[in-house]
């Protein structure tokens, strides 16, 4: 089935350290997007790309980090910069029919 | 910039009553998609419409209907006849330039929609 695929589903991370969130499509989207949610939060965008090898910051880009070095493959990183990474974020890919978004990750800071 | 508004942050009713979540957008393009998604809480994303800028037809597919007007800037969301398992958090959506907006999705807040037995 095509689709958005996120893992892991849940992440838990030490304060100060790096980690990246897969994101995988098999839609052929050329663009893709990540999200993030806070309780009583609508989505806020991360960044997202339009293209392999290329990116945009969104609206809320500080402290993360992303690449896009395949179509298939749009992954972030959550760096030690980001001061409150506890979130749950979802990726999405557009195309003809709209938007498809990824089951999400739940990333918890301990 | 664009902005999207619902104000209803939280609503319960009781099942088989009707139930309608607002959303007022904001945009100077003229060309622009709404969207309705629903999120339960295992927290995926449930797409449930989208409607361009210049399609101001109201829709209804079963229970849900929904009403866009240009000249109020809002495009609501009608569940007729509630059931248990439409208590979700509804979020309204909105993308502009042709081709869907490749430059994302910004979206309201969320309206926390609780249909009690």
């Amino acid at each position: 089935d095509g689709g958005i695929t996120q893992s892991p589903k849940y992440l838990f991370r030490k304060e100060g350290q790096n980690v990246t969130l897969s994101c995988e499509q098999n839609l052929n989207h050329d663009a893709m997007y990540w999200y993030r949610q806070d309780p009583g939060q609508g989505l806020r965008l991360i960044y997202y790309s339009q293209i392999v090898n290329d990116f945009q910051k969104g609206d809320i880009a500080e402290g993360y980090s992303v690449s896009r070095e395949k179509k298939e493959s749009f992954p972030l990183t959550v760096t030690s910069a980001q001061k409150n990474p506890t979130a749950f974020y979802l990726c999405a890919g557009q195309g003809a029919g709209g938007y498809t978004f990824g089951s999400g990750t739940r990333l918890t800071v301990v | 910039a664009q902005k999207v508004t619902q104000a209803q942050t939280e609503i319960s009713v009781v099942e088989k009553e009707d139930v309608t979540l607002d959303c007022v957008y904001e945009t100077r393009d003229t060309t622009y998609y709404l969207f309705w998604y629903k999120q339960p809480p295992s927290g995926e994303l449930v797409f449930l419409i989208r409607r361009n800028s210049f399609d101001e037809q109201n829709e209804i597919s079963g229970r849900y209907s929904w009403n866009f007007q240009k000249s109020t800037s809002s495009f609501n969301f009608t569940i007729t006849a509630s059931q248990v398992v439409d208590s979700a958090v509804y979020f309204c959506a909105l993308s502009v330039g042709s081709g869907g907006g490749a430059d994302g999705l910004t979206f309201g807040k969320g309206t926390h929609l609780i249909i009690q037995p």
